[in-house]
């Protein structure tokens, strides 16, 4: 069974840039997570979808962060403008089941 | 207070060492806990669930107790392969299916 895809894996860019990142679930999971992950703490979840609706993104800073679930599959993430403290790795993760949730392996952002 | 605390860590252990990590959450009214395991550089992973009886999974053994609002896990016979970071996942009455993980501990087995 095919795990979680996200790309790119890296990303460095310069702030007040732009950014998007990529997740595709594993097939057949309806809902889908959004985690941030600053280096030395756990993963912070940013937003949580089931299907193409958001069932809470009450962590995720919406004055520039910005997510979509179109179809019910794929998931974009986009960060504009980037500010520094943004720089680190993006989880994406996915579930059948309310307690299992499997992790893509991230996109590495460092903002400068 | 944070919701989900973890002892700071590392931890650098001779192989066979018998290690045990501690946890603590604010919210005692959360229902569900876990332990995953992070690789450097890598995905978290499920390591274990965490039941109110305790449960053993070969040299992992998990504990919670409700009263002081903490879980536990220890590592028996530790493997150099064990070295990793250490999650605490705690899911909150309030929160729904919703995740809390905690800073992490960092095990080093050393040969």
């Amino acid at each position: 069974e095919a795990g979680v895809a996200q790309s790119p894996r890296y990303k460095i860019i310069e702030k007040r840039q732009s950014v998007a990142f990529w997740c595709n679930p594993i097939s057949g999971h309806a809902t889908l997570y959004w985690y941030q992950q600053i280096l030395g703490q756990g993963p912070k979840l940013l937003i949580q979808f089931q299907n193409n609706g958001v069932v809470d993104d009450s962590q995720l800073p919406k004055d520039r962060f910005s997510a979509e679930r179109l179809k019910g599959v794929d998931s974009t993430l986009k960060i504009q403008p980037a500010k520094l403290e943004d720089s680190a790795v993006y989880l994406c993760a996915s579930s059948i089941r309310p307690y299992e949730q499997y992790f893509g392996p991230g996109t590495r952002l460092t903002v400068t | 207070r944070k919701e989900v605390e973890q002892d700071p860590g590392p931890f650098n252990v001779p192989e066979g060492a018998t290690v045990a990590f501690n946890c603590t959450y604010s919210n005692s009214a959360s229902q569900s806990f876990f332990w995953y395991r992070q690789d450097c550089r890598k995905e978290p992973k499920l390591l274990m669930s965490v039941y109110s009886s305790g449960n053993e999974d070969g040299r992992f053994t998990a504990q919670l107790n409700r009263a002081s609002q903490y879980i536990s896990l220890l590592i028996r016979d530790s493997k150099l392969s064990d070295s990793a970071t250490y999650l605490c996942v705690v899911i909150p009455v309030n929160y729904g299916q919703n995740f809390v993980f905690g800073p992490g501990t960092r095990l080093s087995v050393l040969p």
